[in-house]
């Protein structure tokens, strides 16, 4: 199974939004609502920050928003800050797997 | 909730590795332990996992033959093996948990650097 497509990375400013995208298939995200994105800082595991498309786990910022409209997943980060600096994947459930995201990395300007 | 895998292994080219991830806090029967790995400066890749739909364990098309994942709810550690290694299995492999019935890995283990090399 193909890996959902994410922009290699995205950059922003202190404060401002920024929008992840996530492009699977009509097997993967266009299907299932388990649509999960993940933290993951040099050298730590991966922290899990949505899930459900939309659903944010308790001690997660409300800064982190999710949403999925057709095949594509996306996730918005509003007001930008220092520590968000990291990459971010995208999971989605597809029938019998998991099919993971290529990746993006946020730079804060 | 915890999961603590076993520490780092350097390996030769066509041997096998076996990695550990103990459970705490819950137990391996609720929940289902994935793996997947992540070589050096690359994205996350899902090797396979328990898929509590069916019951049975999954395994990722590209791995399949070549990795055994196991659990013994004795002592709530699930295990990951994979053999005829070759370099580019040079990775930190991780566990992760679903809880319960749910599709998204709500912890994961700390890694382990599995190292491939003559």
């Amino acid at each position: 199974q193909s890996a959902l497509t994410q922009p290699a990375s995205v950059s922003g400013s202190p404060g401002q939004p920024i929008t992840i995208s996530c492009t699977g298939t009509s097997s993967d995200v266009g299907t299932y609502d388990y649509v999960s994105w993940y933290q993951q800082h040099p050298g730590k595991a991966p922290k899990l920050l949505i899930y459900d498309v939309s659903y944010r786990p308790s001690g997660v910022s409300n800064r982190f928003f999710g949403f999925k409209s057709g095949n594509t997943a996306s996730l918005t980060i509003s007001g930008l800050q220092a520590e968000d600096e990291a990459d971010y994947y995208c999971i989605s459930y597809s029938t019998h797997s998991f099919v993971f995201g290529t990746g993006t990395k946020v730079t804060v300007l | 909730a915890h999961l603590v895998q076993s520490g780092a292994e350097v390996k030769k080219p066509g041997a096998s590795v076996k990695v550990s991830c103990k459970v705490s806090g819950y137990t391996l029967t609720q929940s289902s332990i994935h793996w997947v790995r992540q070589a050096p400066g690359k994205g996350l890749e899902w090797m396979g996992g328990f898929d509590h739909g069916d019951g049975e364990t999954i395994y990722a098309q590209k791995f399949q033959g070549r990795v055994t994942m196991t659990e013994d709810t004795s002592t709530d550690t699930a295990f990951m093996e994979l053999s005829s290694l070759r370099s580019e299995d040079t990775a930190v492999y991780y566990c992760a948990s679903l809880r319960g019935t749910t599709f998204r890995f709500e912890d994961w283990g700390q890694g382990t650097l599995v190292t491939v090399s003559s």
